[in-house]
């Protein structure tokens, strides 16, 4: 079974600083996807960012960006430039690629970041 | 386009009752799932579906029963609500694998039961 860790319950940062947020993972898996996803006080989850395991390139959307160690079963996500938006909930999440019809995420137990102004 | 829909978006129970949990997507998904969201726990697969007339249990299934009524709905029935059943329970929809498999949540339900 796949487990995935987030070792920082809670961060803060302030406005316009960079954070990054960590994650590991445990598989025995070649093929997967792993995935960021934000809650905010509304609760709606929302997908941040997502990186496919084949590839060697680091994913980036606008101002967040991850450092895939797939080695180190590392995943971490750096917000850039950051806003009061950015406060959140930050979930880590796999994916197992391999077992067609199951894609089932696995999470971690979630950051919880604070932007200060 | 409304994504994905649950009712109702907040619940009390007594110990014992039963109830329905109501989830719709409109994206033409094949995967739907059910989670549980507690506090410290992140959130956790009760049951999933990969395709319309299908339903596999997930980590935390005890206590809960899904029906996949067509490719669009997927509901969720606790038959006999605990107290330990007192969370927030999301349902989600995935593409593919040429989309990259994204979820999409609805925005969840606040079940307490007392």
């Amino acid at each position: 079974a796949q487990t995935v860790t987030q070792s920082q319950p809670e961060m803060s940062v302030q406005e316009a600083e960079t954070v990054t947020l960590s994650c590991t993972y445990d598989t025995s898996e070649s093929n997967y996807y792993l995935f960021w996803y934000k809650q905010p006080p509304s609760r709606q989850m929302i997908l941040v960012i997502r990186q496919e395991a084949y590839k060697q390139q680091n994913a980036t959307e606008n101002r967040f960006s991850v450092n895939f160690q797939k080695a180190a079963k590392s995943f971490s996500l750096k917000i850039s430039d950051s806003q009061l938006g950015d406060t959140a909930m930050y979930f880590c999440a796999f994916m197992n690629g391999s077992n067609f019809g199951n894609e089932k995420l696995t999470f971690g137990t979630g950051t919880r970041l604070t932007i200060i102004p | 386009n409304a994504g994905v829909t649950q009712t109702p978006k907040f619940q009390v129970l007594k110990t014992g009752q039963s109830m329905t949990l109501q989830c719709a997507q409109d994206m033409n998904h094949n995967s739907m799932y059910w989670y549980r969201q507690d506090p410290g726990m992140g959130l956790r697969l009760i049951y999933y579906s990969a395709s319309e007339g299908t339903t596999d249990k997930g980590e935390v299934p005890n206590g809960y029963n899904v029906s996949r009524l067509n490719k669009r709905e997927f509901s969720l029935r606790l038959e006999s609500a605990a107290p330990s059943q007192t969370s927030v329970y999301f349902c989600a929809s995935s593409e593919e694998e040429d989309k990259g498999y994204e979820q999409y949540f609805g925005p969840g339900t606040r079940l307490t039961v007392t």
